[in-house]
């Protein structure tokens, strides 16, 4: 059974950069794609991107293009989404998911890692 | 990409059936047969409940059941019981690799 389970929750200054990570387990890691998508509090559901674990191609969400970078670490089973130039409106929850490329549906998430951006 | 628009709140008594609706454009949800559904409750992360429009993932009650219309989805569910109190939200492929969300629905069992 796939499992993401996703670093702690952090608290960060304006400017600053976070990088948070989503290990997974149970299944063969480069089989698969993973998102990224934030939520804000009391907010929706915001796409940021995603990994092919296969090869490292990214696809990032026009509005974070910018700040985001997600990475892979094969041999740790790994995937990793840094935002930089944080600023308060990036303080959300964050979530991997596994992305299942052939119906483009998330069917395992990881628990969630709140990120506070706060001076 | 803009977010899909679901209505912010819906809502009905136990086992009454309630139709969400996801409204985008030809660019996703009218252009593609790749809308998912998830559930989530207060706290928690989303959990899939329909995706390709109309399938259930295994362990999904089948009085969850997704459509689509031109450029609107809806999922509809039957028999409501107090857990399925809770957000739900649409999502799409919109071409070029991107996903998008929807707004959220509020779903109350009165």
């Amino acid at each position: 059974q796939v499992q993401l389970v996703q670093s702690g929750a952090e608290v960060k200054r304006p400017g600053a950069s976070v990088k948070v990570s989503c290990k997974a387990s149970g299944s063969t890691f480069t089989n698969y794609a993973l998102h990224w998508v934030r939520q804000a509090p009391g907010q929706r559901l915001e796409w940021i991107g995603w990994i092919n674990a296969a090869n490292g191609n990214t696809k990032y969400s026009q509005k974070f293009q910018a700040r985001v970078t997600i990475t892979k670490d094969t041999s740790a089973t790994t995937a990793y989404m840094e935002l930089s130039s944080l600023r308060s409106e990036d303080t959300a929850v964050y979530y991997c998911a596994r992305f299942r490329f052939f119906d483009w549906s998330n069917d395992i998430w990881g628990q969630g890692t709140m990120v506070t951006v706060s001076s | 990409q803009s977010a899909l628009t679901q209505p912010p709140s819906a809502s009905g008594s136990p086992g009454q059936s309630v139709t969400i609706s996801c409204t985008g454009t030809s660019s996703d949800v009218g252009g593609y047969s790749y809308v998912s559904w998830y559930q989530q409750h207060p706290g928690k992360a989303p959990k899939l409940m329909i995706y390709e429009v109309i399938k259930r993932p295994s362990g999904v009650p089948d009085r969850f059941s997704g459509s689509k219309s031109g450029n609107t989805a809806s999922l509809t569910v039957s028999g409501l019981q107090a857990e399925d109190e809770a957000d739900y939200y649409c999502s799409s492929y919109a071409g070029g690799n991107n996903l998008v969300f929807g707004g959220g629905t509020k779903l109350t069992v009165l």
